[in-house]
């Protein structure tokens, strides 16, 4: 059963704690990508992988990182130095660099207590 | 900020009319793709559109893109309740280093 997956789907922290959001594919994509969503909004970029064992910060990297060691993987970590990191993370994977269509998982709902 | 802006914000239609949603960008793209997301789940990607093509199909979907004014529309014809969800245009612009820009996203509600 191909796809992409993310893990929690509910997630809860203390403040200042940090926390790692888990995302997996097994697509065979090259590609992967972290993006926030905040409510009523769109998904802004905030990571993303285009080969194992390099990554690019995207819009919003400030407070989050990441790692690329195996090709279906991409964790994200959400430091205590991201202000304000309560929302919903997505992860997507795609075959090349994002020129073309991308494959979402289900979601992370990070809530910060 | 972003490249997208989908237009309206949010649209409330009977089942069985048409929906139309418009997405703006401001600088060339290599290509404009739709996604769809239902609440609180992740995007499924619908239809990718090139700069070099004028509308796509896609069963009950069709899209546009007029390069000229950066703009493109999706229809969907025939509405069911299970339409109901946000819209979103992302477009992979030229020199953007290969990832899409995701717009804020058309909340459609069809009602019985």
């Amino acid at each position: 059963d191909g796809g992409i997956t993310q893990s929690p789907k509910y997630l809860f922290r203390k403040e200042g704690q940090n926390v790692t959001l888990s995302c997996e594919q097994n697509l065979n994509h090259d590609a992967m990508y972290w993006y926030r969503q905040d409510p009523g909004q769109g998904l802004r970029l905030i990571y993303y992988s285009q080969i194992v064992n390099d990554f690019q910060k995207g819009d919003i990297a400030e407070g989050y990182s990441v790692s690329r060691e195996k090709k279906e993987s991409f964790p994200l970590t959400v430091t205590s130095a991201q202000k304000n990191p309560t929302a919903f993370y997505l992860c997507a994977s795609g075959w090349r660099g994002g020129s073309d269509t991308q494959y979402f998982g289900p979601g992370t709902r990070l809530t910060v207590l | 900020s972003q490249q997208g802006e989908e237009d309206p914000q949010a649209l409330s239609i009977q089942e069985g009319e048409n929906a139309t949603m418009n997405c703006s960008y401001k600088t060339s793209i290599n290509n404009l793709q739709w996604y769809r997301q239902n609440s609180g789940r992740g995007l499924v990607h619908l239809i990718l559109i090139r700069s070099n093509e004028r509308e796509k199909h896609s069963g009950r979907l069709r899209v546009t893109l007029d390069t000229s004014k950066k703009s493109s529309s999706l229809l969907i014809t025939a509405s069911r309740a299970a339409d109901t969800a946000s819209y979103f245009c992302a477009t992979d612009f030229t020199g953007g280093g290969n990832k899409l820009t995701f717009g804020t996203g058309t909340q459609l509600k069809v009602e019985l």
